[in-house]
């Protein structure tokens, strides 16, 4: 399983867009790329995911570079309640494969 | 609406004690997991299951087993309980295809005394 690096923590000002990035630079040609957000003493939910294309959902959009190397998670005007910790994963799709998180990154959302 | 359904969302239970945590899904998913979550430390997999009576073990199976008996229902257990197993435990399913997402279920705080 390709790994990936997020930073700790990051602040964001209520109404700004928030960028969230994340490296992942081992990752194989048919792995794909999600992200997904813990809010205080909830299960992880999932945000967006994608292959090698941009994606854009009611949520958030995800920029994957070019080699695929790293991505970058955007919430366009981050609210209170996006405070959260932010988990990007890197999985593959074979049948049998396990879905492992790192240690995310906490955004502090402030007004 | 999707659902994952974890047993119990607080559980206190004593040394020694053989613990099960039950996570039961309505999506006819393949895959099931279980996780703990420690502070700093993220959330670690424990062991998953593609299949009914197929397990493969996580990252930290040490401590823990798995049953797999029915296709919606995914059970963790402590054979004998230990305090450093005093941690919040998340279970979660998906389809077994790779660019679907996983569901999780709300937790089981479990405390270990």
């Amino acid at each position: 399983d390709a790994k990936t690096t997020q930073p700790p923590s990051m602040d964001c000002a209520e109404g700004r867009a928030a960028n969230l990035p994340c490296n992942h630079s081992t990752i194989s040609g048919n792995e794909y790329v999600y992200w997904y957000r813990q809010i205080h003493s909830q299960g992880p939910q999932y945000i967006i995911h994608g292959l090698k294309n941009n994606e854009t959902n009611e949520m958030a959009s995800l920029i994957i570079t070019e080699d695929r190397k790293s991505s970058t998670l955007i919430l366009p005007h981050a609210t209170l309640r996006d405070t959260a910790v932010y988990y990007c994963i890197v999985r593959g799709q074979r049948s049998f494969q396990k879905l492992v998180f790192g240690t995310g990154t906490r955004l502090l959302v402030s007004p | 609406d999707v659902k994952v359904t974890q047993s119990s969302r607080y559980l206190v239970k004593r040394t020694g004690e053989k613990v099960f945590l039950e996570c039961v899904q309505d999506m006819d998913h393949e895959n099931m997991f279980w996780y703990r979550q420690d502070p700093g430390l993220g959330l670690r997999l424990i062991y998953f299951s593609y299949d009914v009576k197929m397990k493969e073990k996580g990252d930290i199976p040490e401590g823990y087993s798995v049953s797999r008996e029915k296709k919606e229902r995914f059970s963790l257990i402590l054979e004998s309980a230990s305090t450093n197993q005093t941690s919040m435990y998340l279970c979660a399913s998906s389809l077994v295809s790779g660019n679907t997402e996983a569901f999780f279920g709300q937790g089981t705080r479990l405390t270990v005394v």
